[in-house]
């Protein structure tokens, strides 16, 4: 079965500095991973996905994240926080070889951006 | 990316009743999926909305509780039934375009049961 652990369910930042949420899943078969991003009182939205290309993805609003299987990671980095930020994250898999595409969900983590 | 329409978006509801919510989306999808939100939680998948056929349940939510419509492929519903104060939690409906491989999420109906 597949799951996802998302590290620290607060993350506090200043504005300006760097972004960093951890992501890291299990998976029995190469998985496909997201980022969603959730506002107050409204739905998700994907932020970026891996589907087994680049390494590297990069998403919307300056978001990116890099799949390491070595280390069954795949961290949301930002390098400048903005105020805008400040919302749920959810890391998020989805085991496509078992035909299976439902997805499950970290337990989130809430940014906080500091002014 | 696929447009979906969840209603209604909020609704107090008194115990014992039930909600049907309804998911419309402005393009044929293959899959159609309702997940839960607990106040705080994460989202947990409810079942899978299959088209023309009984949903598949997620172990813990059962038909009689959840039952689940898909007449066609843009259109779901999810009923909640006998409501009691746990079941207030936001429902989602989330659907997807194979081969596309990304999840659209419905704006969620925020559910309180008194």
């Amino acid at each position: 079965a597949q799951s996802v652990t998302q590290l620290g369910s607060h993350v506090s930042v200043s504005e300006g500095a760097l972004v960093l949420l951890r992501c890291n899943y299990s998976s029995s078969v190469p998985p496909y991973l997201f980022w969603y991003v959730q506002y107050p009182n409204q739905g998700l939205q994907l932020l970026l996905k891996y589907t087994s290309a680049a390494t590297l993805v990069k998403g919307i609003n300056g978001f990116e994240a890099e799949f390491k299987k070595s280390e069954t990671s795949f961290h949301l980095t930002k390098p400048s926080a903005h105020m805008s930020d400040a919302a749920e994250y959810f890391c998020a898999v989805s085991d496509q070889g078992t035909g299976r595409r439902a997805l499950t969900f970290g337990s989130g983590t809430r940014l906080q951006v500091q002014p | 990316s696929a447009v979906i329409s969840q209603k209604p978006s909020r609704d107090i509801c008194q115990r014992g009743t039930s909600l049907t919510i309804q998911c419309q989306v402005d393009s044929q999808v293959t899959m159609m999926f309702w997940y839960r939100q607990q106040p705080g939680q994460s989202l947990t998948l409810i079942a899978t909305a299959n088209q023309g056929s009984e949903a598949t349940y997620e172990s813990g939510f059962v038909i009689d509780k959840f039952p689940i419509s898909r007449p066609n492929l843009t259109f779901s519903t999810l009923t909640v039934s006998n409501m009691s104060p746990e079941d207030s939690s936001i429902y989602l409906c989330s659907v997807e375009e194979v081969p596309r491989t990304e999840a659209f999420f419905g704006q969620g109906t925020r559910l309180t049961v008194v």
